[in-house]
């Protein structure tokens, strides 16, 4: 089946570049989203992309798509604390189906 | 924008009764309704696909007894689950399908803590 995969931690300096890589098996993804999750709260779409697209940038995130490869890439410039969550990628086949996502990566934003 | 709205974000319940948790789509009409439960520190596990007048699509190792959804509008989708035990507490979380303007994804509730004692 599909399967998502993310590396678990990250850690930067405040004011540093965050860069957050994801990759996916299945070769039908049309739909690649990047979610942020707070503690105790439900997902937050922070962006997607179209799996025709190689980048979307959107004001401080910057999502890169290699189709060929198979991985998804979320910058984040200029990292502030408030910026420390978990970030999971996801995707799916079509705009009303499930999504697969991956095991989420934990952003630690250090003053 | 589009809003889902998650009640309750927090019960606890004595093993042996049955909670509901409720999806309501605010400002638009949500024709799918997914449920996942998700672990501490965990990723999402999607339990169920919820449509609108039909029978909820249940995934592999869901007891759909247990998980109890129903979906009789397009804006409520509910999910109970029956003689619950320690071990179904967790994360619950629903989600829907929404165009927001030029903006698409998934609308997430804000997720309900299920504690079983």
């Amino acid at each position: 089946g599909e399967d998502v995969e993310q590396s678990l931690f990250l850690s930067v300096r405040e004011g540093d570049s965050s860069v957050i890589n994801c990759t996916y098996t299945d070769s039908s993804s049309t739909y690649l989203y990047w979610y942020k999750q707070e503690p105790g709260a439900g997902l937050q779409l922070l962006t997607y992309i179209f799996s025709n697209m190689d980048m979307k940038q959107d004001q401080r995130l910057t999502v890169l798509l290699n189709k060929k490869d198979k991985h998804l890439s979320l910058r984040i410039a200029d990292t502030q604390t408030g910026d420390s969550a978990i970030y999971f990628c996801a995707e799916s086949e079509t705009n009303a189906g499930k999504s697969t996502f991956g095991d989420g990566t934990t952003l630690t934003v250090k003053p | 924008g589009a809003v889902v709205s998650q009640h309750p974000s927090w019960v606890i319940c004595k093993s042996g009764t049955s909670v509901k948790i409720e999806c309501r789509s605010l400002d638009f009409q949500a024709t799918t309704m997914f449920w996942y439960r998700q672990f501490p520190k965990q990723s999402l596990m999607l339990m169920a696909t919820s449509n609108e007048g039909s029978k909820a699509t249940y995934e592999q190792g869901v007891e759909k007894d247990k998980f109890l959804i129903n979906h009789a509008s397009l804006t409520l989708s509910t999910l109970t689950v029956t003689s619950a035990h320690p071990e179904d507490s967790s994360f619950y979380i629903c989600s829907a399908s929404a165009w927001e303007g030029l903006n698409y994804g998934y609308t997430f509730g804000s997720g309900t803590r299920l504690t079983v004692v």
